[in-house]
């Protein structure tokens, strides 16, 4: 009974690459967050994915970056033309949905990514 | 979501009980209270969570005030794989925020 799967744990790219994020989210659970960790500072929402759509993705950042949650395969965060202020630790987190405000959610280990 | 106010840091001694505070005064009727841990290098993970009344669990013990403007965090008894980030996560709507969080640090 897997949690939830995030996949690279550490990637590391040079600036102008891209950065592809993956998170499987626990059995059963149909919906899908991603948020943020810079160095030393909490958690900033980026964006919340249900099956084939985007929620809302009032957190993310305008420009070069994306978020999918397709139908078959894992949710993909995607970033192009990486900067060094996108190095960070990018956390999946996944919930079954059930929004009677006891909205538990179960995160994964993260990707850290780091952009020379 | 409400907006929290949590310590940045407290310290504690190994077995002794910890009580972490969180304030959210702009709490709404509905919203329920989470509570999240996140040790070192790792992801958080869930700890506990409530409404109105007291809650417990084998990881820790919620309790809310009687007006929801606030709630501790209570770990009986402390342990050093007890030393993380505790975040204080109250809000209705289908996205939880987390603030700075209070890094708990436990002595030997």
């Amino acid at each position: 009974n897997a949690g939830v799967m995030q996949n690279p744990r550490h990637l590391v790219r040079r600036r102008g690459q891209e950065a592809r994020l993956r998170c499987s989210p626990m059995k059963g659970h149909s919906h899908v967050y991603w948020y943020r960790q810079l160095p030393e500072e909490g958690l900033k929402f980026m964006v919340y994915l249900q099956k084939e759509n985007i929620i809302d993705e009032s957190g993310m950042p305008k420009e070069r970056f994306s978020a999918e949650f397709p139908k078959e395969g894992p949710s993909i965060l995607r970033i192009q033309q990486v900067v060094r202020g996108d190095s960070a630790a990018y956390f999946c987190a996944s919930s079954p949905g059930q929004h009677s405000g006891a909205n538990v959610l179960t995160f994964g280990a993260g990707s850290r990514l780091t952009v020379l | 979501d409400a907006k929290t106010t949590q310590p940045n840091s407290m310290e504690s001694n190994e077995e002794e009980p910890v009580h972490l505070p969180c304030n959210h005064s702009t709490i709404s009727g509905t919203d329920y209270i989470h509570w999240y841990r996140q040790l070192p290098s790792q992801g958080p993970e869930y700890v506990i969570h409530g409404l109105t009344s007291n809650v417990n669990n084998r990881m820790a013990s919620l309790a809310i005030a009687e007006d929801r403007k606030s709630s501790t965090l209570i770990l009986h008894r402390a342990t050093l794989r007890d030393a993380a980030v505790y975040y204080c996560s109250p809000g209705g709507s289908y996205i939880p925020t987390f603030g700075r969080g209070t890094s708990l640090i436990v002595h030997p």
